[in-house]
């Protein structure tokens, strides 16, 4: 069942700009994902953030982790074209031998 | 790094027929697979791991005797969607945990670039 929720549902910005996307989950998790998909394409690894980590940094990615309140945002700054895609929360719940449960997603286009 | 295979990219069938897509970790051995399907404009649902040497796990809703899961090997998980109607038409992406990667805590998994399948 999908228990993470993206917000907002689609997100249109200028190049340069930064954009931020947030995801809710039900559950208590092991660790949160980030993914990125391309129309019609797989999914490509952003970034994962442990249960017991708050904040992490790629590049110019940024994910923080509220466990309290069962949520986590990414930030990409300084945007670009390429960057348009749709992007994916997923949590695990338990240890490595789970599947992934994925948020709904957030559309993100890039206008340059 | 981790990547993952499927083949076909891309297959078209007519209603009642069976479709077989493969999954395969080309420089990892995966003793678990993922398979997830993805409707349009829709995220990805997780349908069952499929766990080498052994039976597939399915979610619950997913019909195991239409989606036939067989992990023959290390490195290739089948999915067998057994006689297609036009509501199985979707996108279907497998996905495998490279246990070298990391301890038992760590659940990053390298995704198939998926397949999509449209039944007539």
């Amino acid at each position: 069942s999908q228990q993470g929720e993206e917000d907002p549902q689609a997100l249109s910005i200028q190049e340069g700009e930064n954009a931020t996307m947030n995801c809710s989950y039900k559950t208590s998790i092991n660790n949160l994902q980030w993914y990125r998909q391309n129309s019609g394409r797989g999914l490509v690894h952003l970034i994962l953030i442990r249960s017991n980590e708050r904040e992490k940094h790629s590049g110019r990615l940024r994910v923080t982790l509220d466990t309290s309140k069962k949520s986590s945002s990414l930030l990409i700054t300084a945007s670009r074209a390429a960057d348009t895609a749709s992007y994916f929360c997923a949590t695990a719940p338990g240890g490595g031998a789970d599947g992934l449960t994925f948020g709904k997603g957030t559309h993100l286009i890039i206008q340059p | 790094g981790a990547v993952v295979s499927q083949h076909p990219s891309r297959v078209i069938c007519k209603s009642g027929t069976s479709v077989k897509i493969e999954c395969r970790s080309l420089d990892f051995q995966a003793t678990t697979m993922f398979w997830y399907r993805q409707f349009p404009k829709k995220s990805l649902m997780l349908m069952a791991t499929s766990n080498e040497g052994s039976k597939a796990t399915y979610e619950q809703g997913v019909e195991k005797d239409k989606f036939l899961i067989n992990h023959a090997s290390l490195t290739l998980s089948t999915l067998t969607v057994t006689s297609a109607h036009p509501e199985d038409s979707s996108f279907y992406i497998c996905s495998a945990r490279d246990w070298s990667s990391g301890g038992a805590s760590y659940n990053e998994q390298f995704f198939g670039p998926g397949t999509r399948l449209t039944v007539l």
